[in-house]
């Protein structure tokens, strides 16, 4: 069966550090990564985009990686701060034509001041 | 400011009842998504429609339904037959077309079952 696989441990780091979180599928071969962060209580929201073609996508101090060969995404944030803590989601475009995105179960990532 | 609202955010249900859980948007996005998320878990997909008067199925549709009868609106309706309703339900839209489906997610509604 379709798998996508996130460290459901908290990582817990200390602010300025660099934060990594790993994003492991199976049996997909998706077009699109997508990156999303949810607060406690809310809505999720889009944060980065990564197609298949990409290596690596950055938007300020965030930085996606995207491994086809291995079937993993690494999500990281440089210079972390206290803001920066919530749970972050990565979802996939399956390729079986269901337009709709599948979600990992998330990573809650705690930045400590 | 166009967003997605969901009404409403908190709803408290008795075992055997129907609830209707209101998404409306205004962002003109032809997909709208029903999604339902357990505490400590990722999301999980109920039903979703990418046009106007057609919905599919997603991953545990039994004991929901949903209609589309206005491309702004997306209500999902939990049934009685939903054995264990108590979650947070979150509604989302994207363009249909760029490909990707980047989703814009409302702000949830918390049901709970007494």
């Amino acid at each position: 069966s379709q798998k996508i696989e996130q460290n459901s441990e908290a990582l817990n780091i200390q602010e300025g550090k660099t934060a990594t979180l790993t994003c492991n599928y199976t049996n997909y071969s998706p077009a699109y990564l997508q990156w999303y962060r949810q607060d406690p209580g809310r809505g999720p929201v889009f944060l980065l985009l990564i197609r298949e073609n990409e290596k690596e996508k950055r938007k300020e101090r965030l930085k996606v990686t995207f491994d086809t060969t291995l079937k993993q995404s690494l999500f990281h944030i440089t210079a972390s701060q206290p803001a920066d803590s919530a749970t972050y989601l990565c979802a996939l475009l399956m390729d079986t034509g269901r337009r709709a995105l599948t979600f990992g179960s998330g990573t809650r990532l705690q930045v400590q001041p | 400011d166009g967003g997605i609202t969901q009404s409403p955010k908190y709803l408290f249900r008795k075992e055997g009842q129907n609830v209707t859980l209101s998404c409306e948007q205004n962002l003109n996005h032809d997909a709208m998504y029903w999604y339902r998320q357990d505490p400590g878990q990722g999301l999980r997909l109920i039903y979703y429609s990418q046009i106007v008067n057609d919905f599919q199925k997603g991953d545990i549709a039994e004991g929901y339904s949903v209609s589309r009868e206005k491309k702004e609106s997306f209500p999902l309706t939990v049934t009685s037959a939903q054995k264990n309703p108590t979650a947070f339900y979150l509604c989302a839209s994207s363009a249909v077309g760029s490909g990707a489906n980047v989703l814009t997610f409302g702000a949830g509604s918390r049901l709970t079952v007494l």
